[in-house]
């Protein structure tokens, strides 16, 4: 089974600033990474797949790059509706697929 | 637009049973695999089991923890997706979501989640 191990566990970060959230496979996954968005009370948001394509309708602030194991989800410039918890997926070996822990992103 | 709606949730008794559904509209259920993931109260994402479209052998994966206890099944009639829960405990207590698969086929077979319901809360508890 693939460990994915996020980092940090929280990020404080202010509207208008870059956030970085890092994701660790613990062998190589390729570019089978998906990042995902999810805000209190709601579903999973796929945000990126493919290590690095954005999902339909995923503003251009969010990118997503890296393979292999080490993978990073950058958001430019943090918007009000963007504080939330991501998680990453890796999907290249399978069953199981496995998510990180998750990155809460919170407003500093 | 693509919906996927969960239903059957409850609270339940260890050692019962519970039936998930999973309602889909807005695409071709036919062509696509299809998956439920829990999240445990205050915990991240664990997925449970997954079942592939009847065009590749509809056969199905589930997770360590609810192996011999879960089932996964599909009725391509009514474009559901159902989740046979037996033998509960409480560590099963969670929010299941379902989810729509991408099947990808360049470089070996792999599946991702586009698209997810808004959650069904499935409570064990004595």
């Amino acid at each position: 089974e693939i460990v994915m191990t996020q980092s940090p566990a929280t990020l404080s970060v202010s509207p208008g600033e870059r956030a970085t959230l890092s994701c660790r496979a613990s062998q190589s996954v390729s570019t089978s990474l998906a990042w995902y968005q999810q805000k209190p009370g709601q579903a999973p948001r796929l945000l990126i797949y493919g290590a690095s394509t954005r999902a339909t309708g995923i503003p251009a602030r969010f990118s997503g790059s890296g393979s292999g194991t080490e993978f990073t989800l950058t958001i430019s410039s943090l918007q009000s509706e963007d504080f939330a918890v991501y998680y990453c997926q890796q999907y290249s070996n399978w069953p199981p697929w496995t998510f990180g822990q998750g990155t809460k992103v919170e407003f500093k | 637009e693509v919906q996927l709606v969960e239903s059957g949730g409850g609270e339940v008794q260890p050692g019962r049973s519970l039936r998930l559904s999973c309602t889909t509209s807005g695409f071709t259920f036919t062509d696509h695999a299809m998956s439920w993931v829990r999240q445990a109260p205050g915990k991240g994402l664990e997925w449970v089991s997954f079942i592939r479209s009847k065009r590749y052998t509809g056969n199905t994966e589930y997770a360590a923890s609810v192996k011999g206890r879960f089932t996964i099944s599909r009725d391509d009639s009514k474009s559901v997706a159902y989740l046979q829960m037996n033998s509960l405990q409480t560590e099963d207590t969670a929010v299941y979501y379902c989810a729509r698969a991408v099947r990808l086929a360049t470089g070996g077979v792999r599946y991702y989640f586009d698209y997810w319901g808004q959650g069904t809360l499935v409570t064990v508890t004595s």
